[in-house]
């Protein structure tokens, strides 16, 4: 089992859609959870933290279930600008040495 | 603010040729600073990390090395270009307390031919 885990998709939906994206990780003891976006052929930005009480920015919303181990982002009202591949990072202690980065889950909004 | 400064954009070299990549970042001491390759397709792979002048350590065996000769400086070479080094080389820093996650230059994308 990888330790970082992404439906790669890509996932194609249409303007105004909401869309979710699941990562499963495989450390039950890792210490920290973000989203991040990257652009084709440009570096990773970080999108946003998720934490264990769940946080939300605008139209993106982020879960952390420690449980089952894994985590996810929605997107609301999907916009053109939206399309990018988005990253799972799991960070497996406090220094971020042990940063896991899953492969990425592409998204594609089409007018 | 900080910055974090890498070049050169692009890179085509010819198998068994030296390699150096650079990193600078701006705005900030002592960060802890970090070097990734992302094969096409793939995820980011860790290769280096450092958390302090001449400090590095290698997550993966391979003919890469890194060097920090200054606080904010980060350095990625190779004497002799494989060509399986091809890819999208990334640096990377985090505060001490890696509050923010990873904050990443721009990039260089390596082609060995």
């Amino acid at each position: 089992r990888k330790e970082v885990e992404q439906d790669p998709g890509p996932f194609n939906v249409p303007e105004g859609a909401t869309v979710a994206f699941n990562c499963t990780y495989s450390n039950s003891a890792s210490q920290s959870f973000f989203w991040y976006r990257q652009d084709c052929r440009k570096e990773p930005k970080l999108l946003m933290s998720v934490y264990s009480s769940g946080n939300e920015d605008g139209r993106f919303t982020a879960q952390l279930n420690r449980a089952s181990q894994y985590i996810s982002l929605l997107i609301r009202d999907s916009k053109l600008s939206d399309s990018a591949t988005y990253l799972c990072v799991v960070n497996g202690d406090t220094g971020g040495f042990k940063t896991i980065f899953g492969a990425g889950t592409r998204l594609f909004v089409k007018a | 603010s900080q910055t974090i400064h890498q070049w050169p954009a692009t890179l085509v070299q010819p198998v068994g040729s030296p390699l150096s990549l650079e990193c600078t970042v701006e705005g900030t001491s002592n960060p802890n600073l970090y070097w990734y390759r992302q094969a096409a397709g793939r995820g980011l792979q860790l290769l280096f990390y450092s958390v302090g002048i001449g400090q590095i350590s290698s997550e993966v065996p391979q003919n890469l090395s890194a060097s920090r000769p200054q606080d904010r400086q980060f350095i990625l070479s190779s004497k002799k270009l494989l060509l399986s080094d091809s890819g999208f080389y990334l640096c990377a820093w985090t505060d001490r307390g890696w509050l923010y996650g990873y904050t990443f230059g721009s990039g260089t994308r390596l082609t060995v031919v």
